[in-house]
């Protein structure tokens, strides 16, 4: 059971480009989730998703785009990168009723 | 490494004493709340979740104490193990106002001397 599995692990981008982060989930989960993580901040909720074909914007959603075509699959875009948006990025999934079940990070750095 | 954490509170244990983790939330409608551990380069572990209608819920060797009066949660692990070195964050939620993800505490760093 793979859980929440991350692609890429890694990546480094410079300013302007564009990416796009893959989430995949295994669970059968409703809610899928998209958090930045920064040194000494906790992490933070960029947008989120209820099922599948619906989004919502959570805390930080300005810079970033997602898509949830599939219930097993949550996108997050970035359309033009900036150095603020070097940071680590954790998708997680739930069921709503419970806790959310992390995959390991992306490391994006823009330079 | 893992840059996350650069500037947590740190707690310092010695192996097999108890370590008890603090979190303090603001809203006081919040009614659900998990305790999760994330060792560097690892996305968080889930450990123990706790709803508004308990103050104490007990695991393997760890223990969650919620205080609404205070607004305090509390992690409580025994016997604290090497394995057990990371850092801890509290989350809250409020499942009945319909809110759909977490918010995050900070984050305190947990250090296990030999």
């Amino acid at each position: 059971n793979a859980g929440v599995t991350q692609t890429p692990k890694f990546r480094v981008l410079k300013t302007g480009q564009s990416m796009t982060l893959l989430c995949a989930q295994d669970m059968n989960h409703e809610y899928m989730y998209w958090y930045r993580q920064d040194p000494g901040m906790g992490l933070r909720l960029i947008h989120y998703s209820v099922g599948e074909g619906t989004t919502a914007k959570g805390e930080v959603p300005d810079g970033y785009n997602v898509s949830r075509l599939k219930k097993q699959n949550f996108l997050l875009g970035l359309e033009s990168a900036a150095p603020s948006q070097t940071s680590v990025y954790f998708c997680a999934s739930s069921t709503g009723q419970g806790p959310a079940f992390f995959g390991q990070g992306t490391r994006l750095t823009v330079v | 490494g893992e840059s996350v954490g650069l500037h947590l509170p740190t707690l310092s244990v010695q192996e097999g004493d108890n370590s008890i983790i603090n979190c303090a939330y603001s809203n006081s409608a919040s009614d659900y709340f998990i305790w999760y551990k994330q060792e560097s380069g690892k996305g968080p572990q889930f450990i123990i979740d706790i709803r508004s209608n308990m103050d104490k819920r007990q695991g393997q060797r760890v223990t969650v104490l919620l205080n609404k009066t205070v607004k305090h949660l509390s992690l409580q692990i025994a016997a604290t193990q090497p394995g057990d070195s990371a850092v801890y964050f509290c989350a809250e939620n409020i499942w009945g106002a319909g809110r759909r993800a977490l918010t995050f505490g900070s984050g305190t760093r947990l250090q296990v001397q030999p």
